[in-house]
């Protein structure tokens, strides 16, 4: 595509559920991030896939935390047992040779 | 771990105004990334320096690094309405990291 999509663009829901944050990179882009934005501050890196291979995933908070890219193009981030404290814009990033990020419009997550 | 601080927090000026924002970094940078952020859409990149003393700009917009400082700094000329928004300061190293300042946000009355 033109630009990363992500979706959905605002997400509600009750603490306890689980959810899917999904992100589509531009087309041919081999490197794929997952940043976390709480109000006031600024991104924080959260993990990184280099095609399929998560290459890093230091900056995920704890085990409730999880993500994939099992084709090498889209990746989900997966949030079990949301808490208040994920409330959050979850932003994706994706890159053709590590620089030169491109950030879609962000997942806003509300846990309620 | 590298830490990057913006001054000001938040500036308000007059349309016409000139403005300097700027990112000082804890560490040497290698490359710094300037983003700007409108609510409700993503990160837009603005410009990306990696030389000691480069200086880029792009319309009205003029960044530059100052490597022996850890610094950079973002003036915009003659700021217009459209300038407005939060305006991300990101330093990405040897890897593939970016970490970012808190942002500063600009607000400009017409």
């Amino acid at each position: 595509g033109a630009g990363v999509s992500q979706s959905p663009r605002y997400k509600v829901t009750k603490r306890g559920q689980d959810v899917a944050l999904r992100c589509d990179p531009i087309s041919g882009h081999v490197s794929l991030y997952w940043y976390r934005q709480a109000l006031g501050q600024g991104p924080e890196f959260l993990t990184y896939f280099n095609y399929e291979a998560q290459q890093d995933k230091s900056g995920l908070p704890n085990d409730r935390f999880s993500a994939e890219r099992p084709e090498g193009s889209i990746s989900t981030l997966t949030i079990q047992r949301t808490e208040q404290r994920d409330s959050a814009m979850y932003r994706c990033a994706s890159s053709l040779a590590g620089d030169g990020y491109t950030f879609g419009s962000g997942t806003r997550l509300t846990v309620v | 771990s590298q830490e990057l601080e913006q001054s000001p927090q938040s500036l308000i000026v007059q349309e016409g105004k000139n403005l300097t924002i700027n990112c000082t970094s804890s560490k040497t940078l290698y490359g710094l990334y300037w983003y700007k952020q409108k609510y409700g859409e993503g990160l837009i990149f603005l410009m990306m320096l990696q030389k000691g003393g480069e200086e880029k700009s792009h319309e009205k917009i003029t960044a530059k690094l100052d490597e022996k400082k850890q610094q950079s700094s973002l003036h915009i000329t003659a700021s217009q309405p459209s300038h407005a928004g939060i305006y991300l300061c990101g330093a990405g190293g040897s890897n593939y990291k970016l970490t970012f300042g808190k942002g500063t946000l600009l607000t400009v009355n017409p």
